[in-house]
């Protein structure tokens, strides 16, 4: 059975000080691993896709990278807009499904 | 941009009530998808549908149920509305082609049952 784990649960940041979020994964063959974006009340918004081990992806202060165990989501000198949680998602080979883990909260602080 | 609509909110229904949640995606997307979100246990899935009049059970399809008659609309069904079906449920759709599975959600309906 796929799992994702997400840690920590919450990271509370002051403007500026970067970090990095886990995502660890066990999946039969990993077809796409997925980060999305949730704020508050709001759907979650894709942010990007990895899918071999080495890969990284890069979006303003977001980067993205992955392992054949974990990916890690590091953030770059956040701004307090960076706030919101994190998801990281699983798509196995053979499947359309994704499995989510249960997100990290990110809170940014001036 | 795709977009997908979720036809509630917010919504209140009382136990044993049938509930219709309604999700209509305006890209031409073959797969569509039923999640509900709940602190703690994330994102799980109920339902899915890779095309019109096909469906696949989630993770979690015990007492609900969905119909796909056209491409775009995707429905889920609460037969008999329980107080543990209160949670916040997320329609999404993605392409079919390889490279292309990312999901794009809607906003969400937050469903109490009282």
């Amino acid at each position: 059975e796929d799992q994702v784990t997400q840690s920590p649960e919450a990271l509370r940041l002051q403007e500026g000080e970067s970090s990095s979020l886990n995502c660890s994964y066990t999946v039969s063959g990993l077809r796409g691993l997925f980060w999305y974006r949730q704020d508050p009340g709001k759907g979650p918004e894709f942010l990007f896709t990895l899918y071999s081990a080495g890969e990284e992806k890069e979006k303003e202060r977001l980067k993205a990278t992955l392992t054949k165990k974990e990916s890690f989501l590091h953030i770059t000198a956040p701004k307090p807009e960076d706030s919101a949680t994190y998801l990281c998602a699983v798509q196995d080979r053979g499947f359309q499904k994704l499995v989510f883990g249960t997100g990290t909260r990110l809170l940014v602080s001036p | 941009d795709v977009k997908v609509t979720q036809s509630s909110r917010y919504l209140v229904k009382r136990t044993g009530e049938k509930v219709f949640l309604e999700c209509v995606q305006d890209m031409d997307h073959e797969n569509m998808f039923w999640y509900r979100q709940d602190p703690g246990l994330g994102l799980r899935l109920i339902y899915f549908s890779y095309d019109v009049k096909m469906k696949e059970k989630g993770d979690i399809p015990e007492g609900y149920s969905v119909s796909r008659e056209k491409k775009e609309r995707f429905s889920l069904i609460l037969e008999s509305a329980s107080t543990n079906q209160t949670s916040m449920y997320l329609c999404a759709s993605s392409l079919r082609a390889p490279g292309n599975e990312k999901l794009f959600f809607g906003s969400g309906t937050q469903l109490s049952v009282l």
